[in-house]
């Protein structure tokens, strides 16, 4: 299993372009979410998914939007960057319905916006 | 919503020496309380968790107790390594991670 996947794994934008950061688990984890970490401040939720068709946000979550139209990605879309989305994305999926609790995290993007 | 407070945020220890790092909660229905661990250039990596029905865990130089009544759990690490160094993240969750708050983390040396 590659587990959870992200890319790019380092990105530098202008204010006001758009992008996707892409995520993918192949562990047929129900459930998916994106947090961003900025220094002295933890991670914070930004949107989360428990399926399919099924998105909901989290802590944090205006300036990005989510979907989920199938179980393996969930693709975080920035669609008019702000220098204050500069920060460290990671996107992690859990197994929701089995009752399993381990969050697996993927290895992070790195994202600067100028 | 959810007040995750974690101290120290830096901690400095000489090899062999145990290490202790405490997180306190404000939300009584929060359930289940994971430690993750960050080396650099990657993302948290699950080390211990325990739930709101147990007061303690142990698994080999890692142990995690939980005072429910006070609202605080403790990580605890014996007969630290160098390669124990890293920065480490409690959380705190309720509602089956519909609600889920991260302490701002403890970065960990470790001294030869």
């Amino acid at each position: 299993n590659a587990g959870v996947t992200q890319t790019p794994k380092f990105q530098v934008l202008k204010t006001g372009q758009s992008m996707t950061l892409q995520c993918a688990q192949d562990m047929n984890h129900e459930y998916m979410s994106w947090y961003r970490q900025d220094p002295g401040m933890g991670l914070r939720l930004i949107h989360y998914s428990v399926g399919a068709g099924i998105t909901d946000q989290g802590e944090v979550p205006n300036g990005y939007n989510v979907s989920r139209s199938t179980t393996e990605d969930f693709p975080l879309r920035l669609l008019s960057a702000a220098p204050s989305q500069t920060s460290v994305y990671f996107c992690a999926s859990r197994a929701y319905f089995r009752g399993e609790n381990e969050q697996f995290f993927g290895p992070g993007t790195r994202l600067t916006v100028l | 919503g959810e007040n995750v407070e974690q101290h120290p945020s830096t901690l400095s220890v000489q090899e062999g020496d145990s290490a202790v790092i405490k997180c306190t909660y404000s939300d009584s229905a929060s359930n289940y309380f994971p430690w993750y661990k960050q080396e650099l250039g990657k993302g948290p990596q699950l080390i211990i968790d325990i739930r709101s029905n147990v007061g303690e865990k142990k698994d080999q130089r890692i142990a995690v107790t939980l005072n429910k009544t006070a609202k605080h759990f403790s990580l605890h690490i014996t007969e630290t390594q160098p390669e124990d160094s890293a920065v480490y993240f409690c959380a705190v969750v309720s509602g089956g991670y519909q609600k889920v708050t991260f302490g701002i983390g403890t970065k960990l040396q470790v001294i030869p």
